[in-house]
This record gives structure tokens, C-alpha cells and sequence, in this order.
């Protein structure tokens, strides 16, 4: 049985960096992409970067290109979300997600249960 | 970016009630399309991928349609557990992958 845990909540200054752990069991690891996902309150989501596991490529949204970072620990079966200077429009539910395709940049079959990063002084 | 739009935002229907949401992309996504349940305080759970295909677990009531720039989310009899947000998202240009803004069903 796939699951998917994240580690807890965390409050951050402005400028600060926080990282989020997404601990995976229950499939091949390397099989599947992990993508991260963030929700804003009351907002849609938004796709934050994918990191195919297999091979550690990362692809990652324009918008937060230079300030996030998605790597993989495989013998921890964990994918790790950095990002850096925070601001308080950073505040939001971080997601990890699978994706359900074995190449990648597909829909997301399984869900962590998300970590609030709050920002602010 | 492919930008994507729901409609309604919010919707009201009785149990038993079919429901129907409509997504829209600004260009073509082909069949390379999601919809998602949230409940409020939970990630969002896959109903739908590739237009049509309903995930394994997810009650037969729940049907996706469409292809190109339209597409549709049926629940053919509203129950009582339906109610959350729904989100359209397209995975046709991985980047980025881009949601609706969401679509609310309430019961009467």
C-alpha cells in the first residue's frame, strides 16, 4: 500500500529558507516521479518542479526557477523541497505528490498530507 | 502558460441531482487531463486522468468527458460525501502544469 508522508509544519521569517521531506513506502521508489505542489489559502494549487527519481533530473516552475531545489535521498526512499528566500506570499500547504506515470508528467495518483509553511516576521 | 478556467465556481444540488462542472484550457491539452476532489483540510484526491479514465477506488457516479480546449466532470447522482472543491489539471505542457481555480459543490 503506497504512502506518502511529509514532515511537519514550520514558520519562517522573510529571507529565510525552509525544507520540507516527503517520506515515501509501500512502491518502487525509482519508479515514479514525486512532484511538489503548493496551496495558497483559499487558492488553486500550483505546480511548484517534478524530480524523476530514476535519473535526479528536475524540472521546475518559471516562477520560482533559482529559489527551489528538488533532490532525492533513494536509500531513504525521501524526496526533499528547498526553498529560499522566503516571503510572506510563500505562505501556503506544501505538497509532495506521485506521479502516476512510470516517464513522468503525468496526473498524481497519491498525495502527502501536506506541511504549513507559514512566513512572517 | 496554459491557463485553465472552470465553471461554475460554486455550485448548489440536491442528492441525487447530476452535476456537471466544465474546464476550459486556453489551447489544447489533447486528453492530457485530471480532475481532483478536495475536502477541506485534505490534499487533493485523483478522480479522473487522461480526460475520461476513472482512477481505481473512485465510485463509478463520477465520469469525465472531452478532448482539445473542453472538457466536463459528471457526478451522474450527488451524495452527501461529494461535497468539496473540484479541480480541473492539464498535463500536457509539463511546464507548467496548470489547475483551475476550482469549482465548490454545496448540497441543498
Amino acid at each position: 500500500q503506497v504512502h506518502i508522508v511529509q514532515s511537519g509544519a514550520e514558520v519562517k521569517k522573510p529571507g529565510a529558507s525552509v525544507r520540507v521531506s516527503c517520506m515515501t513506502s509501500g512502491y518502487t521508489f525509482i519508479s515514479y516521479s514525486i512532484h511538489w505542489v503548493r496551496q495558497a489559502p483559499g487558492q488553486r494549487p500550483e505546480w511548484m518542479g517534478w524530480i524523476n527519481v530514476a535519473n535526479r533530473q528536475t524540472k521546475y516552475s518559471q516562477r520560482l526557477e533559482g529559489r527551489v531545489t528538488i533532490n532525492t535521498d533513494t536509500s531513504a526512499r525521501t524526496v526533499n523541497m528547498e526553498l529560499r528566500s522566503l516571503r510572506s506570499e510563500d505562505t501556503a500547504v506544501y505538497y509532495c505528490a506521485r506521479d502516476k506515470g512510470l516517464y513522468g508528467g503525468y496526473a498524481l495518483d497519491y498525495w502527502g498530507q501536506g506541511t504549513l509553511v507559514t512566513v512572517s516576521s | 502558460d496554459i491557463q485553465m478556467t472552470q465553471s461554475p465556481s460554486i455550485m448548489s444540488a440536491s442528492m441525487g441531482d447530476r452535476v456537471t462542472i466544465t474546464c476550459r484550457a486556453s489551447q489544447s491539452v489533447s486528453s492530457w487531463l485530471a480532475w481532483y476532489q478536495q475536502k477541506p483540510g485534505k490534499a487533493p484526491n485523483l478522480l479522473i486522468y487522461d480526460g475520461s479514465r476513472l482512477e481505481d477506488g473512485v465510485p463509478s457516479r463520477f465520469s469525465g468527458s472531452g478532448s482539445a480546449t473542453e472538457f466536463t466532470l459528471t457526478i451522474s447522482s450527488v451524495q452527501p460525501d461529494d461535497v468539496a472543491t473540484y479541480f480541473c489539471q492539464q498535463y500536457s505542457d509539463s511546464s507548467p502544469f496548470t489547475f483551475g481555480q476550482g469549482t465548490r459543490l454545496e448540497i441543498k
